[in-house]
């Protein structure tokens, strides 16, 4: 299976910093990636597919990226909503599978 | 309103089984791939499967293949899963997702999601 390894595990930021979470894929996953929100107790929602394509409805300081087979979700300047945890998906083989999630909290 | 509602989690021993179910309204449920997840308590996601349209198409996780199937009724909207052999590992958070459409884009509507205890 293609193992999701998602950097930093987690990190404490404050309103307004911009913040950056990488996944790295073990294989060549192409654009398979999406990220998703995690709020406490709540489902999963889509943030970002294809690796950069934002998610209708979706804020525009949410964004992705890739470079080979390193992905960032970057939000350019974090609300109080966004504390939560992130979690990328490769989408590319039959065995889909999560990074293990980016817990975003408070400074 | 586009809606997931899962049903069917519960306690249930090691060994044991349970079907669960995930009621779609609000789209066209015939023409998008489906999907199951779940999540560990205090972990995190772990993808168990993707059922397309038609049902042409099954994958599964190599942790639940051959315990967990998967399938959907489209004349009811209905997506299920049927556990067998369930071990204490499983217990966790299940929901189903919706595949955006396209190839390989995501899941972009979940359901609230049906507890699993597995538990003797």
């Amino acid at each position: 299976d293609i193992q999701m390894t998602q950097s930093p595990s987690s990190l404490s930021a404050s309103v307004g910093d911009r913040v950056t979470i990488t996944c790295r894929a073990s294989d060549d996953i192409s654009s398979y990636l999406s990220w998703y929100q995690q709020i406490p107790g709540k489902a999963p929602k889509l943030l970002i597919y294809a690796a950069a394509s934002l998610e209708s409805g979706v804020p525009s300081r949410f964004s992705g990226s890739a470079s080979g087979t390193d992905f960032t979700l970057t939000i350019s300047s974090l609300q109080p909503e966004d504390f939560a945890t992130y979690y990328c998906q490769q989408t590319y083989s039959t065995r889909e599978t999560f990074g293990q999630g980016t817990k975003v909290e408070i400074k | 309103e586009v809606q997931l509602v899962e049903s069917g989690g519960g306690l249930v021993q090691p060994g044991g089984s349970l079907r669960l179910s995930c009621a779609a309204s609000g789209f066209s449920f015939s023409r998008y791939g489906m999907n199951w997840v779940r999540q560990a308590p205090g972990k995190g996601l772990d993808w168990l499967g993707y059922i397309s349209s038609s049902s042409s198409i099954i994958y599964y996780a190599d942790s639940v293949e051959g315990r967990f199937t998967i399938s959907r009724d489209d004349a009811k909207n209905s997506l299920s899963l049927q556990m067998n052999s369930l071990r204490d590992e499983d217990t966790a958070m299940y929901y189903c997702a919706r595949g955006k459409m396209g190839d390989g884009y995501g899941m972009d509507v979940w359901g609230q999601g049906t507890t699993v205890t597995v538990s003797s």
